[in-house]
C-alpha cells in the first residue's frame, strides 16, 4: 500500500544550524516525490519536486530508492523557514497524491 | 498564476445540517481534489475528480459526497454534518503532477 511517513511531528533548530526533515515512503511503482510547505496564514504550496533536482530557498531533497527516502535538507536554517512541511508522493492513475502527516519546523533566533 | 478559491474561510454549522463547500479554479485543470487537514494526521484525501461529472473516492469518503458539474468548480457536500467532521478542508487542482491549493475552509460543527 502507498504510504508516506514523516517521523517527526516537530523539529526545533537554531538559526544557522543544518536541518533535515525526514520522509520515507512505500509505493509499488515509480512515484514522483514532492515537498510542500505551509507558512503561517498562507496556503499550502509546492516547495520542490524530485524530478526537477533544483534547490529552492536553499532546500534540497534527494530521492534514495534503496532506502525509499526523500529527506529535505538545508545547510543553514533561517527564521523564515519556520513552517509546516509535508512530504508527498504521486503515482498511479489520475495523479492521486499521498501526503505524510507533516513536520513543523521551528527555527529559533 | 493559478488561482484556487474556496467559498468560505470559516463556517460554523450544527450537527445534522447539510453543508456545501465550494471550490473554483481558473486554470482549466482537469483534476481537482478535496482533502481534510487535521493535526498529526496530515492531509487525507476525501474525493477527487479527473473530469466533469467524474469522481473517485479517496481514503476517507464516508459522510461526504462531491459534485463536479463544470470543469472549474468542485463541490464537497456533507450530507448530515457531525462533530467529527470539524476540520480544515483544502481544495486543490493539479497540472503535470503539481497541486495548487486553495486557502482552506475551517469548518466547526457544533
Amino acid at each position: 500500500a502507498q504510504r508516506v511517513t514523516q517521523p517527526e511531528k516537530l523539529l526545533s533548530v537554531f538559526k544557522g544550524a543544518p536541518v533535515e526533515l525526514k520522509c520515507n515512503y512505500s509505493y509499488s511503482g515509480s512515484p514522483e516525490l514532492f515537498w510542500y510547505v505551509q507558512y503561517s496564514r498562507q496556503r499550502l504550496q509546492l516547495l520542490l519536486r524530485h524530478i526537477s533536482r533544483e534547490s529552492i530557498k536553499g532546500f534540497t531533497a534527494d530521492l534514495n530508492k534503496g532506502e525509499t527516502s526523500f529527506h529535505l535538507k538545508k545547510p543553514f536554517a533561517q527564521e523564515e523557514d519556520s513552517a509546516m512541511y509535508y512530504c508527498a508522493l504521486s503515482g498511479g492513475n489520475f495523479n492521486k497524491f499521498y501526503f505524510g502527516s507533516g513536520t513543523k519546523l521551528n527555527v529559533k533566533p | 498564476d493559478v488561482k484556487v478559491t474556496q467559498s468560505s474561510r470559516y463556517l460554523v454549522k450544527r450537527t445534522g445540517e447539510k453543508v456545501f463547500l465550494e471550490c473554483v479554479q481558473d486554470m482549466d485543470h482537469e483534476n481537482m481534489f478535496w482533502y481534510r487537514q487535521d493535526p498529526g494526521l496530515g492531509l487525507r484525501l476525501i474525493y477527487f475528480s479527473y473530469d466533469v461529472k467524474m469522481k473517485e473516492k479517496g481514503d476517507i469518503p464516508e459522510g461526504y459526497s462531491v459534485s463536479r458539474e463544470k470543469k472549474e468548480r468542485f463541490s464537497l457536500i456533507l450530507e448530515s454534518a457531525s462533530t467529527n467532521q470539524t476540520s480544515m478542508y483544502l481544495c486543490a487542482s493539479s497540472y503535470q503532477e503539481t497541486q495548487y491549493f486553495g486557502p482552506g475552509t475551517r469548518l466547526l460543527v457544533l
